[in-house]
């Protein structure tokens, strides 16, 4: 079956610029990530939503960065402004219910903002 | 709230040695525990978990992992490594019957296995 797919997989925007990264989920998970992995960072927690309950927005690293997740489905992380320390790359991962099973991550998103 | 600690950033060994890859976490709560790895170019995959029972935990390609509640860690091992275990590894926990509990990663052993 369909795994989670990220859209763009490459993105290269000039500094300033707004950027939109989409996470396609796999049918059915409730529980939905987004993590930056920086070279020699490690994996970097982004934002959580599970279900219908508010998301967890805790790992934002600025308000320059938003997410929402339409329809419980689909997810777009925006960027606004970007700056050249938000290069890196931005996995999606989804699970089934609370979030405490397996995750399925999608191919990511390298962003490079000039 | 939760957090994970790899202490060795990169490994280097050679085939057929054997293998332990250090993961400490923060929490005094009960928790579940996992291993992903993340082969070159490829997306990263569960190696194994860690929910409850047998603290000694198998997972994929021979790799296993103990849980010891004690030193709040979960070591990785693997007896006789391949140059085909050549990846990153990534240790995370999850607090369990948290309501909205997120799943944090460490920052990643880089294991380079010399053929």
């Amino acid at each position: 079956g369909a795994g989670v797919s990220q859209s763009p997989s490459n993105k290269v925007t000039e500094k300033g610029k707004d950027v939109e990264l989409r996470c396609d989920p796999i049918s059915g998970h409730t529980a939905l990530y987004w993590y930056r992995q920086s070279l020699g960072q490690g994996l970097e927690f982004l934002i959580y939503f599970q279900g219908n309950s508010a998301p967890d927005k805790s790992g934002l690293p600025s308000d320059r960065f938003s997410a929402e997740r339409t329809g419980g489905s689909v997810s777009t992380l925006t960027i606004q402004r970007t700056q050249q320390e938000d290069s890196a790359v931005y996995l999606c991962a989804s699970s089934t219910d609370r979030g405490y099973n397996e995750q399925f991550f999608g191919p990511g998103t390298r962003l490079t903002v000039l | 709230a939760q957090s994970v600690s790899q202490h060795n950033h990169h490994v280097i060994l050679s085939e057929a040695a054997s293998l332990e890859l250090g993961c400490n976490y923060s929490y005094g709560g009960t928790v579940n525990l996992f291993w992903y790895v993340q082969y070159p170019g490829q997306h990263l995959q569960l190696l194994l978990k860690y929910f409850s029972g047998d603290p000694l935990v198998k997972g994929i390609k021979g790799f296993e992992a103990e849980f010891i509640k004690s030193k709040f860690s979960f070591n990785l091992r693997k007896p006789s490594v391949q140059w085909s275990d050549t990846a990153e590894y990534f240790c995370a926990v999850n607090a369990r019957y948290s309501s909205a509990s997120k799943i944090i990663f460490g920052s990643g052993t880089r294991l380079s296995i010399r053929p």
